[in-house]
């Protein structure tokens, strides 16, 4: 079975710049997570998502930053204009079902220069 | 405040030595993961514990839960130098949805 894919890997924006990092979930999974990871930092929850609902986006940023996970096609996590505070690790993970057991893709990178 | 705090932050030993890293947190955990993530990759997913006392062995790593649920280990036995990562364990608290909070962090690395 194919693990979490994310896409881009590396994904380099100007500043006032819109990201958009996609991350498909394992076959199976329908509850997605995104993660975020600084340099030099640990990782920082940011939103859970299932089909077409947002469970918990107590970890977003309340502006710029959006997150959805559409009935077809991967779940987005979107920033809207990049700042270089912004450059990090993103990691989406999947799970079966409102879970511990998380399963984490290989991450997107991001910079703003 | 970091609320699952990891030690020693780094470690380097020597193939064969054996190495314990410690999660300690304040909060009590309902379940607890330990991972490993290697430079430009995600969190590889290793144990998860979820009874205090518990105690789970994978080849030459074991890991305890403590009694209490607010702490764990990951004791390595004869370490290789395929162990070299950074070692991350995460919780989630009792009472929380599916948001896991990650510890600092031990980075190891193994030589010849």
């Amino acid at each position: 079975n194919a693990g979490v894919m994310q896409n881009p890997r590396h994904l380099v924006r100007r500043r006032g710049q819109e990201a958009r990092l996609r991350c498909s979930p394992m076959k199976g999974h329908s509850h997605v997570y995104w993660y975020r990871q600084l340099p030099e930092e640990g990782l920082k929850f940011m939103v859970y998502l299932q089909k077409e609902n947002i469970i918990d986006e107590s970890g977003m940023p309340k502006e710029r930053f959006s997150a959805e996970f559409p009935k077809e096609g991967p779940s987005i996590l979107r920033i809207q204009q990049v700042v270089r505070g912004d450059s990090a690790a993103y990691f989406c993970a999947s799970s079966p079902i409102p879970t511990y057991e998380q399963y984490f893709g290989p991450g997107t990178r991001l910079t703003v220069t | 405040t970091q609320l699952l705090e990891q030690s020693p932050q780094f470690l380097s030993i020597q193939e064969g030595e054996n190495l314990t890293v410690y999660c300690n947190s304040s909060s009590v955990f309902s379940s607890l993961q330990w991972y490993r993530q290697e430079p430009g990759e995600g969190p590889v997913l290793l144990v998860t514990v979820v009874t205090g006392g518990e105690v789970k062995k994978l080849k030459r790593l074991t890991f305890q839960f403590g009694d209490a649920r607010k702490d764990s280990s990951l004791h390595i036995t004869a370490a290789q130098p395929g162990d070299t990562g950074l070692y991350l364990c995460a919780g989630l608290i009792t009472g929380t949805a599916s948001k896991l909070t990650f510890g600092t962090g031990t980075r190891l690395q193994v030589t010849l």
